[in-house]
């Protein structure tokens, strides 16, 4: 079956590192990606990584993929109050009916200055 | 800003009533996708468009229907609406079916 779970929330300080955490359940899954979603905006792709990789990192971002576990983390270096929203992982499938992209719930990270 | 726009931002309507949303992909996005994000129910994958013709159908209602047209822009036409529908209607467009996606601003509808 398809669903994506995240944990609902997460709360940090200013300049420490943030882990969001994701399982999904499509083995056959290409891409794994993570979307920011500040309040009263739309979804912001923030990166992304492809089946075959174990992590990617991005400036601050690191993705972690543990595909055996069906895992997927999303590590923020030096969280700052602008990272505060909502975070969704999402899957793809590999083509036809399943190119749709499938999204967890959604974790809530709030950032105490 | 992606590059992805929808119209309207905000829309009010009635119980019964039928809208419009319309959604204009980024330059060179084929593929169009829409997706209801509620509280209850998160963000759900409605439909899937690739170059005109539907690619992947979702938790669509019998009373919601699609369409992209050939300048490659698509509408969500939402009809006998109901309290329930009221959420956040978002679009997004890739390249391919299978690139990443970029998703416009949403609109969100109240239903009252």
């Amino acid at each position: 079956g398809e669903d994506v779970e995240q944990s609902l929330f997460l709360s940090v300080r200013e300049g420490d590192s943030s882990v969001i955490n994701c399982t999904y359940t499509d083995s056959s899954s290409t891409y794994l990606y993570w979307y920011k979603q500040e309040p009263g905006a739309g979804l912001q792709l923030l990166t992304y990584i492809f089946s075959n990789m174990d992590m990617k990192q991005d400036q601050r971002l690191t993705v972690l993929l543990n595909k055996k576990d069906k895992h997927l983390s999303l590590r923020i270096a030096d969280t700052q109050t602008g990272d505060s929203a909502i975070y969704f992982c999402a899957e793809r499938g590999q083509g036809g009916a399943t190119n749709k992209l499938i999204f967890g719930t959604g974790t809530l990270l709030a950032v105490q200055p | 800003d992606s590059g992805v726009t929808q119209t309207p931002k905000h829309l009010i309507t009635a119980t019964g009533q039928r809208v419009t949303l319309r959604c204009s992909p980024r330059s060179g996005d084929l593929s169009v996708y829409w997706y209801q994000q509620s509280l209850d129910q998160g963000l759900q994958f409605l439909i899937q468009y690739y170059n005109g013709e539907e690619r992947a159908k979702g938790n669509i209602l019998e009373r919601f229907s699609a369409q992209q047209f050939p300048d490659l822009h698509s509408e969500l036409n939402l009809s006998s609406l109901e309290l329930g529908d009221s959420a956040l209607y978002f679009c997004a467009s890739s390249i391919q079916p299978d690139t990443e996606a970029f998703f416009g601003q949403g609109t969100r509808l109240t239903v009252v």
